[in-house]
C-alpha cells in the first residue's frame, strides 16, 4: 500500500515570508497528486493538482506544487504568505492500482501571524 | 453547488453503543467514501462505494461498517463503538472516475465515553 508523508506537522511564518511544504509517497508507478487546504470551520477543498504534463503546477490563491519523480516529492510552494492562509494543508496520492482511492498525508498546520 | 450533509456535528456515545453516522450528497455521485481525521495522520480512508449496494475497504476498516441502499445515502456504522473510535468523521462523494476534486461533508466530531 502506498503512503504519504508530509515531514512538517506545524509551521509558522510571519506574512510575506516564503512557503515550502514537503510531500514525498512511496508508489513506484504512475500516480496523481493533490493538495488539499482546510482552512479553520471549512471543508477541505482541492488546491492543486497534477495528472500529467508540466510537473510544475500552478494552484488558486498564488500556490504552486512541482513534481520532482525521481524523489517522489510534490512539494507545494508560495512565493509569499498572507493571514489568510492560515490552514491545514493536506497532500494527497491516487496511484495508479488504486481505482478511486486517495491516500492522504497527515497534514501540516500552516499558521501565518500578522 | 455540490452539497454533502453529514446529519450530526457533534455526537457523544457510550462503549458499546451501535453508532449510526449518516451522510447524503444531493449530486447523484456515484463514488461516495467515509474517513476519519487525527491530528497527525491526517485523513484515512475507512470505506468507500462506487455504487449502490457496492462497498469496498478502505486503509482502516476494522469495528466499521457501512450500508449504500440508496446513491444519495451512505451511512457508517460503529458496531460497538470503542474509545479509540473517538476521531473527526468526514464523508466526501464524486462522479464515477474522478479521483478529485471529491466534494466533502462538514464532518460529524464523535466522541466515545
Amino acid at each position: 500500500a502506498q503512503s504519504v508523508s508530509q515531514h512538517n506537522h506545524h509551521v509558522i511564518l510571519s506574512e510575506a515570508a516564503s512557503l515550502e511544504l514537503g510531500c514525498n509517497y512511496s508508489y513506484g508507478g504512475t500516480v496523481n497528486l493533490f493538495w488539499d487546504v482546510q482552512y479553520p470551520g471549512q471543508h477541505l477543498q482541492l488546491l492543486l493538482k497534477y495528472f500529467s504534463g508540466d510537473p510544475l503546477v500552478k494552484g488558486i490563491k498564488g500556490f504552486e506544487a512541482e513534481f520532482i519523480k525521481s524523489k517522489f516529492s510534490f512539494n507545494l510552494r508560495k512565493p509569499s504568505v498572507q493571514w489568510s492562509d492560515t490552514a491545514e494543508y493536506f497532500c494527497a496520492v491516487n496511484a495508479d492500482n488504486a481505482g478511486n482511492m486517495l491516500t492522504f498525508g497527515g497534514g501540516t498546520r500552516l499558521m501565518v501571524k500578522p | 453547488d455540490v452539497k454533502v450533509t453529514q446529519s450530526s456535528r457533534y455526537l457523544v456515545k457510550r462503549t458499546g453503543e451501535k453508532v449510526f453516522l449518516e451522510c447524503v450528497q444531493d449530486m447523484d455521485h456515484e463514488n461516495m467514501f467515509w474517513y476519519r481525521q487525527d491530528p497527525g495522520l491526517g485523513l484515512r480512508l475507512i470505506y468507500f462505494s462506487y455504487d449502490v449496494k457496492m462497498k469496498e475497504k478502505g486503509d482502516i476498516p476494522e469495528g466499521y461498517s457501512v450500508s449504500r441502499e440508496k446513491k444519495e445515502r451512505f451511512s457508517l456504522i460503529l458496531e460497538s463503538a470503542s474509545t479509540n473510535q473517538t476521531s473527526m468523521y468526514l464523508c466526501a462523494s464524486s462522479f464515477q472516475g474522478a479521483v478529485q476534486p471529491q466534494h466533502f461533508g462538514d464532518g460529524t466530531r464523535l466522541s466515545i465515553l
